[in-house]
């Protein structure tokens, strides 16, 4: 079935340094999403993308929508402490009426 | 800002009882939907509603699950008779449309003892 695959798994970085994680699948999505999760609160919408080629900011976030439909990757640029927790991709299941696929998210730890 | 809200925050629950977890979801929204999430797993789709009928299902939603909207506000998942292995985080999501971003609460978490 359809999956998701993020990578990478956790990332160590410190405060200030920029960061990147990407998202793929072996089939075709028409919409991307993008969620952070805190410890013990649900998932949070970062950006969401539409169109292949899209390319979306929020504040120190950006995402593109990749062109094959197969991939996204979120960067967040300057990170600090607050950054900290978990990024989900999630994307609508082919053939469904929204359900969402999640990947199964990179945990992301910043150092002050 | 308009947020999903769910309760309880933590529910402990014998193996072999009901449960009921309760959500509100954002106002104007008319699609309603439950996932779960097993400590240190992903994200899984249970149960689309809509129109006041179930719209999809996954395959772990069987005969123990059901979901209800009682009222004009609250959305229900009642579990009939929890096993150990439906201990988890579920988390209640609603958008305006099937084809908008969905907008979770912080989850119930269940522990089934």
């Amino acid at each position: 079935g359809q999956q998701l695959n993020q990578s990478p798994q956790s990332m160590f970085i410190q405060e200030g340094e920029d960061v990147s994680m990407n998202c793929t699948s072996s089939s075709i999505f028409n919409t991307w999403l993008w969620y952070k999760q805190d410890p013990g609160e649900g998932p949070v919408l970062l950006i969401a993308l539409y169109k292949a080629g899209e390319l979306t900011s929020n504040g120190r976030l950006t995402a593109q929508f990749g062109i094959t439909r197969k991939d996204s990757f979120l960067n967040i640029s300057a990170s600090i402490p607050s950054d900290v927790g978990i990024y989900f991709c999630a994307g609508p299941r082919e053939g469904s009426q929204g359900n969402l696929i999640f990947g199964k998210g990179t945990k992301l730890s910043v150092k002050p | 800002e308009p947020e999903v809200t769910q309760t309880p925050s933590h529910q402990v629950t014998q193996m072999g009882q009901e449960v009921i977890l309760r959500c509100v979801p954002i106002s104007n929204h008319l699609y309603f939907y439950w996932y779960r999430q097993i400590l240190g797993q992903k994200v899984e789709f249970l149960v689309s509603f809509y129109n006041n009928e179930i719209s999809e299902k996954s395959e772990i939603f069987d005969d123990q699950f059901s979901v209800e909207r009682p009222d004009g506000s609250n959305f229900t998942l009642k579990i009939r008779s929890t096993k150990l292995e439906d201990s988890a985080m579920y988390f209640c999501a609603s958008s305006g449309d099937r084809n908008q971003p969905q907008h979770f609460g912080d989850g119930t978490r269940l522990s089934i003892l």
